[in-house]
């Protein structure tokens, strides 16, 4: 079956460090990939997402990941947090359904 | 232009009642999702349609039933809730095309089964 795995359950960082969150997945074929963000007490919003092209994709805050199909990754990375990302961050890929990883708890202390 | 709302936004209930959640969307999306988030198991897929008048089930689809008899429009329903069901209800919707592929959520309901 398809999967999605985060391998970061928590992470702790203190204001100004990078990050980099990792996800893969277990699909050989094509696939739409997206990075989820929920702020304490919020619902889910679109971070970034890729279908095709360029595997270095944008998003908004400040976000980037980067697609590498041939390890089945799609890791999140920002070059320096601030503490308002503290938040929970979903990894999710699309086979034809949406399949979310397990997400991880970001906190970013000031 | 709502996006995706959802009520009601919090609700506890005994053991064997029963109820419906409500999601709307406005924005004219053929598929519409419903998602349990429950900590450290992130988001579940519980029902979901692919269009005015049609249901399936998803990863998750047991005590629950579902309709969506307008297309803006996507009901679950708990004919008798249990503890086990405590949990955040997401729904969510999208286009239909493979360029719109994104999901769009709901704020939420937050449900205790006592």
């Amino acid at each position: 079956a398809q999967s999605v795995s985060q391998h970061n359950h928590h992470v702790i960082l203190s204001e100004a460090a990078s990050l980099e969150l990792g996800c893969n997945y277990s699909y050989g074929g094509t696939v739409n990939l997206f990075w989820y963000v929920q702020y304490p007490g919020q619902h889910l919003q679109l971070l970034l997402k890729y279908f095709s092209g360029d595997p270095l994709v944008k998003g908004i805050k400040g976000f980037e990941a980067e697609f590498i199909k041939s390890k089945f990754s799609f890791n999140l990375r920002k070059p320096s947090v601030q503490w308002s990302d503290t938040a929970e961050y979903f990894c999710a890929v699309s086979f034809q359904k949406l399949v979310f990883g397990t997400g991880t708890r970001l906190l970013v202390s000031p | 232009n709502a996006g995706v709302t959802q009520t009601p936004k919090f609700r506890v209930l005994k053991t064997g009642q029963s109820m419906t959640l409500l999601c709307a969307q406005d924005m004219n999306h053929e598929y519409m999702y419903w998602y349990r988030q429950d900590p450290g198991m992130g988001l579940r897929l519980i029902h979901y349609s692919v269009g005015e008048g049609t249901t399936a089930k998803g990863e998750v689809p047991d005590g629950y039933n579902v309709s969506r008899l307008k297309k803006q429009n996507f009901l679950l329903g708990l004919e008798s809730a249990a503890p086990s069901q405590t949990s955040v209800y997401f729904c969510a919707s999208r286009g239909s095309g493979a360029r719109t592929d994104t999901q769009y959520f709901g704020p939420g309901t937050r449900l205790t089964v006592l």
